[in-house]
């Protein structure tokens, strides 16, 4: 049985730019997360997906957001890169929801923006 | 506000040794209680979860971890800690079963040969 996908692993963009994460969770898992994780912050909720709907939202600026697919593969959309925005943003599937299932995570997508 | 706390930053322990992690959470009522760990450059992984019933519940890897209502707390144990074990562990809270999941600061785990 796959993991959870985060395509692509190492990204580096420039300040200003925009960027793409991409999610694709455990097959039946009808819920996808996403987590930025810095040393400095730890792990902050961004938001939650199920079946196409933002369910919950983490205290993060509109520059952020995401969407999930009818596949339940999700994406977030960084705009304006920040260099604040540099972390690992890890992406959660659970075939509920996060907190009754429990996650299992992709391997993440570092970020570093210069 | 709720909170989620791992009063240890880092702990070391040597190979064979027993370990416990510490977690407490500041909700009013027993929220769904999980402990994850990270190794280098991977995701997490979930360990164990607990929403009810037994306070104690048995994980993956020989974790486990005891849920004291009294004290807010749900820490992790094992008897014997391995090299392997080495690694960041997070205890993780949901309030409800919709709602979102927060994460403690984390406890870097190093283990002596």
């Amino acid at each position: 049985k796959a993991g959870v996908t985060q395509t692509p692993r190492y990204l580096i963009k420039t300040r200003g730019q925009q960027v793409t994460l991409s999610c694709s969770p455990i097959s039946g898992h009808r819920s996808v997360s996403w987590y930025q994780q810095t040393p400095g912050q730890g792990l902050q909720f961004l938001f939650e997906y199920f079946s196409e709907t933002q369910r919950n939202k983490g205290n993060f600026p509109g520059r952020f957001s995401g969407r999930q697919f009818s596949n339940s593969r999700s994406e977030m959309n960084v705009s304006t890169l920040e260099l604040g925005d540099s972390a690992l943003y890890l992406c959660a599937s659970s075939p509920g929801t996060g907190a009754s299932d429990g996650y299992t995570f992709g391997s993440g997508t570092r970020l570093t923006v210069v | 506000a709720q909170s989620v706390t791992q009063p240890d930053i880092h702990i070391t322990v040597s190979e064979g040794a027993s370990l416990e992690l510490r977690c407490n959470y500041s909700y009013g009522a027993t929220p769904y209680l999980f402990w994850y760990v990270q190794s280098p450059g991977q995701g997490l992984q979930l360990l164990l979860k607990y929403f009810s019933g037994d306070t104690l519940v048995q994980g993956i890897k020989g974790f486990e971890a005891e849920f004291k209502r009294s004290q807010s707390s749900f820490n992790l144990r094992k008897p014997s800690v391995h090299w392997s074990d080495a690694a960041e562990y997070f205890c993780a809270v949901g309030i409800t079963s919709y709602d979102k999941v927060i994460f403690g600061p984390g406890t870097s785990l190093s283990v002596i040969p």
